[in-house]
């Protein structure tokens, strides 16, 4: 059974980095049958998809983020990645890892998620 | 960026009678060539991550009970409840995937009359 694990501060800073991964257990990483997502989801608010990464390490982001955001995958440690500079207080945020099952376009629905990691911004 | 817009924002629904969820793009999301409609619906309870209810507009996720069902096409799109149970209590997002960026619906709030 697939699943993801999200790991990383649960504080950071105004300005710094914010750095999250996700863990993938219970199946590869490398497969080409799927990329590899982030998602976020402020407290009381909705959804805002940040970017996916496909296992070729084709990645896509969403443009207002895409300045500060950046996406790897790790293969031999089955892990991807997401890096997001210069945060604020509104990078308070819910963070979930997620799995979509088309490749190739950085497009896809969302069928397996982590259970999420608060990261709150503050000094 | 595709805009969703749901609809209603929240609803009370009497246990056994059914609900009904509105989720409108701001531009079509059927992709002629393969005439399939790149929308997902999730199902999220509080304190847990959105699980994935229906994908292409109307398959059923593996698991997911036949009481959840998805229809529409182009840029009307409608979630189904047909007999509210009391698990389902919960906050309903649509999604589109046809492009970049990803985009939700602000969702739906259902809860029991």
């Amino acid at each position: 059974q697939l699943q993801l694990q999200e790991s990383g501060p649960g504080l950071v800073k105004p300005s710094e980095t914010l750095s999250l991964t996700c863990t993938v257990s219970g199946g590869s990483i490398s497969s080409g049958s799927y990329s590899w997502g982030w998602i976020r989801q402020p407290p009381g608010k909705g959804l805002e998809w940040i970017g996916t990464i496909s296992y070729t390490g084709s990645t896509y982001y969403y443009p207002s983020l895409k300045s500060r955001v950046t996406i790897s995958v790790d293969t031999s440690k089955n892990q991807f990645s997401l890096n997001l500079t210069s945060v604020t207080a509104a990078d308070t945020a819910m963070y979930f890892c997620a799995r979509l099952p088309i490749t190739g376009t950085g497009r896809g629905y969302l069928d397996n998620w982590g259970q999420g990691t608060l990261v709150t911004v503050s000094s | 960026d595709i805009v969703m817009t749901q609809s209603p924002d929240s609803l009370a629904v009497s246990l056994g009678e059914r609900a009904t969820i509105n989720c409108k793009s701001s531009q079509s999301v059927l992709y002629s060539p393969n005439n399939k409609n790149y929308l997902g619906w999730y199902q999220q309870k509080p304190g847990q991550p959105p699980k994935l209810l229906i994908y292409w507009a109307s398959t059923r996720e593996s698991g997911v009970p036949d009481r959840f069902s998805g229809s529409g096409s182009g840029t009307e799109f409608t979630l189904t409840i047909s007999s509210l149970q009391a698990e389902d209590v919960a906050v309903y997002y649509c999604q589109q995937y046809y492009s970049i960026p990803l985009t939700f619906g602000g969702g739906t709030k259902v809860e029991i009359k």
